[in-house]
């Protein structure tokens, strides 16, 4: 089972602030991986699919990048409705996993 | 309106079986993977299980494999999750969630639309 690494697992953070979470893979994922939003008392929602490429609906602040074994969510100028937990996935790999989860707190 | 909701969570005894279902509307179901993913109360997201679009092809994590069974019936929109030997750490919101891609390929596979879980509790 490829296991996947996150950091930080919480960040407190202040409103522009551009923020940077990693991912890092146990084993080679190619660009097998995707970032997802979990906001308090919600379902996840999917930010980023296949490493680097965005999603119709979500704000262009969120990017990603890497391949391989290393990952980067990046939230240029976070806004307030960022608030929420950041989970990244991978698909490279069966059983499918997920990271453990980073939390962002805003100040 | 594009949608997934989940039924059938409840209250069962260690050792107990509960039935999950998902009813699908919106989209060609048939057409699309499907997958379930848990998370226990606090703590981060868990994938279960995963099955293709004709349900020939059905995957499974290590910690639910031969435990639980999952299918699904596409005439009826609805995907579902048979547990079985049910543990205290099975308590969980249990997710369904849709495949993004028509690509059997599972390495292509991610989650595009979520539902809103239900809860299964393990406990005396």
């Amino acid at each position: 089972e490829i296991v996947l690494t996150q950091s930080p697992d919480f960040q407190s953070v202040t409103p522009k602030e551009k923020v940077t979470i990693t991912c890092r893979a146990s084993q080679n994922i190619g660009t097998s991986l995707n970032w997802y939003q979990q906001k308090p008392d919600q379902s996840p929602k999917l930010l980023i699919k296949y490493a680097s490429q965005s999603i119709s609906g979500v704000p262009s602040r969120f990017s990603g990048s890497g391949s391989g074994t290393e990952f980067t969510l990046t939230i240029n100028s976070l806004e307030a409705e960022d608030a929420a937990a950041y989970y990244c996935h991978q698909s490279g790999s069966l059983p499918h996993t997920f990271g453990q989860g980073t939390k962002l707190e805003i100040k | 309106e594009v949608q997934l909701l989940e039924s059938g969570g409840g209250l069962v005894q260690p050792g107990g079986s509960l039935r999950l279902s998902c009813a699908a509307s919106g989209f060609t179901f048939s057409s699309y993977a499907m997958s379930w993913v848990r998370q226990a109360p606090g703590k981060g997201l868990e994938w279960v299980s995963a099955i293709s679009g004709t349900g020939r092809s059905t995957y499974y994590g290590d910690s639910v494999r031969g435990r639980f069974t999952i299918s699904r019936d596409n005439s009826k929109d609805t995907l579902y999750l048979e547990m079985n030997s049910l543990r205290a750490d099975d308590t969980a919101i249990y997710y369904c969630a849709k495949i993004g891609t028509e690509v059997s390929a599972t390495s292509y596979w991610y989650f595009d639309l979520w539902g809103r879980g239900t809860l299964v509790t393990v406990s005396s």
